[in-house]
């Protein structure tokens, strides 16, 4: 059973537009909910995360919106850059267990 | 952000062959690890979880005598392929927690058997 669901599975964004990427989790006792951004032949690397005693996380052009209710997380990446085109994961997890991981989303922001 | 290396970034061996991979965590100690093995354009697959000072746990499906994990250290573990064939052939990345809850991962490591 996958217990996070990302999409879309790819997304193209024009330069300055807003990246949205939605994921939706089963299990109501995860409390930590990070996102990674990863680049060919690159480890992931975190990028922003959110627990969920909160319904919003800005960090700097990226925020992370929760919806506890709906079991929902998205990403929300403001005036794309083409540098931001890359890979992204979300995650859900346990505190100090495994974290699940989304399919990923491959976004491409075009100049 | 932590910082969690990997050696090598890149091995080539032949089939039949073992190899092995480093995963250290740089500044901080790691109680625990991960192993992910990812396919091209796909999410990261968790093979084992790696607890320093004891044995790994292995998720299902995958052959622990395969790919033997040891966790010497709160800094280091370790992930060998053993007798390894192309299809093992993978992307193999590590992690390790921080404070519980943050997982930092290794710049990965690209394994090709010919």
């Amino acid at each position: 059973q996958q217990q996070v669901k990302q999409s879309p599975q790819s997304l193209i964004v024009q330069k300055g537009g807003i990246s949205i990427i939605n994921c939706a989790y089963e299990n109501t006792a995860f409390d930590y909910f990070p996102w990674y951004q990863q680049f060919p032949g690159k480890g992931p690397a975190l990028l922003i995360a959110i627990r969920p005693d909160v319904s919003e996380k800005k960090e700097g052009r990226f925020t992370i919106s929760f919806n506890k209710s709906a079991k929902q997380f998205s990403l929300h990446i403001m005036d794309s850059q083409p540098g931001d085109s890359a890979t992204y994961f979300c995650a859900a997890s346990f505190t100090g267990n495994q974290f699940y991981f989304g399919t990923g989303t491959s976004l491409t922001v075009i100049p | 952000g932590a910082v969690v290396s990997q050696h090598p970034s890149r091995v080539i061996c032949k089939s039949g062959t073992s190899v092995k991979i480093e995963c250290r965590s740089l500044d901080f100690q790691a109680t625990t690890m991960f192993w992910y093995r990812q396919f091209p354009k796909q999410s990261l697959m968790l093979m084992a979880t790696s607890n320093e000072g004891s044995k790994a746990t292995y998720e299902q499906g995958v052959e622990k005598d395969k790919f033997l994990i040891n966790h010497a250290s709160l800094t280091l573990s370790t992930l060998t392929v053993t007798s390894a064939h192309p299809e093992d052939s993978s992307f193999y990345i590590c992690s390790a927690n921080i404070r519980q809850t943050e997982q930092y991962f290794g710049p990965g490591t690209r394994l090709t058997v010919t």
